[in-house]
């Protein structure tokens, strides 16, 4: 079992919906939860981070934490055909390493 | 703020021969900086983990005398690959992380190297 499941998608939304990425992961020991957007041929980046559970809002972002379940979500609100990219997870139990979902593809269509 | 750059962003080569990337950090000092390789539709599988002055440490299966990584710098981490060869063809992406105990990484825009 991969530390990090992430469904890969393809998502397909019109434009205006809201868009929920999820991902579950294995180990206890990730204290810090990231999710980055990535554009095709371009570097991962960072859109938000969360420390524990919780949530944290960022304009239309919401990220989502419940470390009892082991859950972690991203809320896209209005979304926008500019949001169309791939949206990676990433977790780390801190030191730096992270470890990443096979991100999600979304698509967003006017 | 925290800008990460990668240079050259791509880059063919001919079979056998040695191609060096280098990842920089622009605005801020690295301590640790990390070598990623992504293929087409798949995650960031991680390569290796420099810190400055120090000597990489290599994930499992990764060859080190192959991928040779060097930290020289706060600002700049260098990844060589040596003697490619096509199933070296990749993007491999790089990432920074300021200062000890911060658990951000900061990723450059990625190198797409292509070995014929």
């Amino acid at each position: 079992q991969k530390e990090v499941e992430q469904d890969p998608g393809p998502l397909s939304v019109p434009e205006g919906a809201i868009v929920s990425l999820n991902c579950t992961y294995s180990n206890s020991a990730f204290q810090y939860f990231m999710w980055y957007r990535q554009y095709s041929r371009k570097g991962p980046e960072l859109l938000m981070y969360t420390y524990s559970s919780g949530n944290k809002e960022d304009g239309r972002f919401t990220a989502q934490v419940d470390k009892s379940s082991k859950y972690i979500s991203l809320f896209i609100r209005d979304s926008q055909p500019s949001d169309s990219a791939t949206y990676l997870c990433a977790m780390s139990p801190g030191g730096g390493r992270l470890y990443f979902g096979r991100g999600t593809q979304l698509t967003v269509w006017p | 703020g925290a800008v990460v750059s990668q240079h050259p962003s791509w880059v063919i080569c001919k079979s056998g021969t040695s191609v060096k990337i280098e990842c920089r950090s622009l605005d801020f000092q690295a301590t640790t900086m990390f070598w990623y390789r992504q293929f087409p539709k798949q995650s960031l599988m991680l390569m290796a983990t420099s810190n400055e002055g120090s000597k990489a440490t290599y994930e499992q299966g990764v060859e080190k005398d192959k991928f040779l990584i060097n930290h020289a710098s706060l600002t700049l981490s260098t990844l060589t690959v040596t003697s490619a060869h096509p199933e070296d063809s990749s993007f491999y992406i790089c990432s920074a992380k300021q200062l000890a105990g911060l658990y951000e990484q900061y990723f450059g825009p990625g190198t797409r190297l292509t070995v014929t």
